[in-house]
C-alpha cells in the first residue's frame, strides 16, 4: 500500500492567492482527517470526514478555509485568500473505520509558506 | 473534554541510556491512548496504542508505554536508545466515540553519541 499521499510537498504563495492542498487516503479507509502543525499551536484538527461526509469542522479557523471530499479516494483543503499566518505544515490522515480505537495513518504533509 | 499534556518539550539523552517521555491526559470517560513518532520532514507514525487489557503496551522499535488510570498517565519508555530514535514524539487521546485524536504538544528526543 502506498500510504496516504499528499500533494504538493511544498507550496510557496503570495498573500491573497488561493491555495489547494490535495490528499489521497489509503484505499478502503472510511475516515479522513486534516491537521495543521505549527510551532506555536502544535497539531490541530481542522476537519474530519467519515464516509465522505464532514463530521466535525469546528477546527476550521475561518471562512477562508474549506474542505471537500467528493469521493472516497480524494480530498482537498482550500484556503482563499491565503494569509501569512496560514503558513504551517498541513497533514492529511486516514483511518480504517473512524472509530476511536482505530489509529490514524498520516501523509508526509504539505509545507505551506505564504509571503 | 479530553486534553493531553506532555511535560517535557525537549529531552536530551546519550546513546544506550534509558529514556522516559511523560504524558498525562484528562478525560471524564474511558479513553484510548496512542504514541506517535515524527521524523524530520515526515508525517506521524504510530508507535503503540492502548485500547484495553494489559496496561503495559509494547510498540515498534523497542518502545513500550504503561497506562496508569489512577495517575491518568501514559508514559513512554525505552531501556536503551539509539541515535536513530532522535525524533519528536506525540502522545494522543481519542475524542469521544469518534476517531479524531487530541494530540499533546510533542517531546523532541535528542540522542547524542
Amino acid at each position: 500500500d502506498a500510504g496516504v499521499i499528499q500533494s504538493p510537498r511544498h507550496e510557496v504563495t503570495e498573500m491573497g492567492q488561493e491555495v489547494t492542498l490535495r490528499c489521497k487516503p489509503i484505499s478502503g479507509h472510511n475516515s479522513l482527517f486534516w491537521y495543521r502543525q505549527t510551532m506555536m499551536r502544535g497539531l490541530e484538527l481542522l476537519i474530519y470526514f467519515n464516509n465522505n461526509v464532514p463530521i466535525d469542522d469546528s477546527g476550521m479557523p475561518e471562512d477562508r478555509f474549506s474542505a471537500k471530499m467528493p469521493n472516497a479516494s480524494f480530498s482537498t483543503l482550500k484556503i482563499q485568500p491565503s494569509e501569512p499566518r496560514d503558513s504551517a505544515v498541513y497533514f492529511c490522515a486516514s483511518s480504517g473505520t473512524g472509530a476511536s480505537n482505530s489509529p490514524l495513518h498520516f501523509g508526509n504533509g504539505t509545507r505551506l509558506t505564504v509571503t | 473534554a479530553q486534553s493531553v499534556t506532555q511535560l517535557d518539550s525537549q529531552v536530551p539523552v546519550f546513546e544506550e541510556a534509558p529514556v522516559e517521555l511523560r504524558c498525562n491526559y484528562s478525560s471524564s470517560v474511558s479513553v484510548y491512548l496512542f504514541w506517535y513518532v515524527q521524523y524530520p520532514n515526515q508525517g506521524l507514525q504510530l508507535l503503540l496504542k492502548y485500547l484495553s487489557g494489559s496496561t503495559l503496551v509494547k510498540g515498534i522499535n523497542g518502545f513500550e508505554a504503561e497506562f496508569n488510570k489512577s495517575q491518568t498517565s501514559f508514559h513512554l519508555r525505552k531501556p536503551s536508545v539509539h541515535i536513530s530514535d532522535t525524533a519528536e514524539y506525540f502522545c494522543a487521546v481519542s475524542k469521544g466515540s469518534q476517531g479524531n485524536l487530541i494530540f499533546g504538544k510533542g517531546t523532541k528526543l535528542s540522542v547524542k553519541p
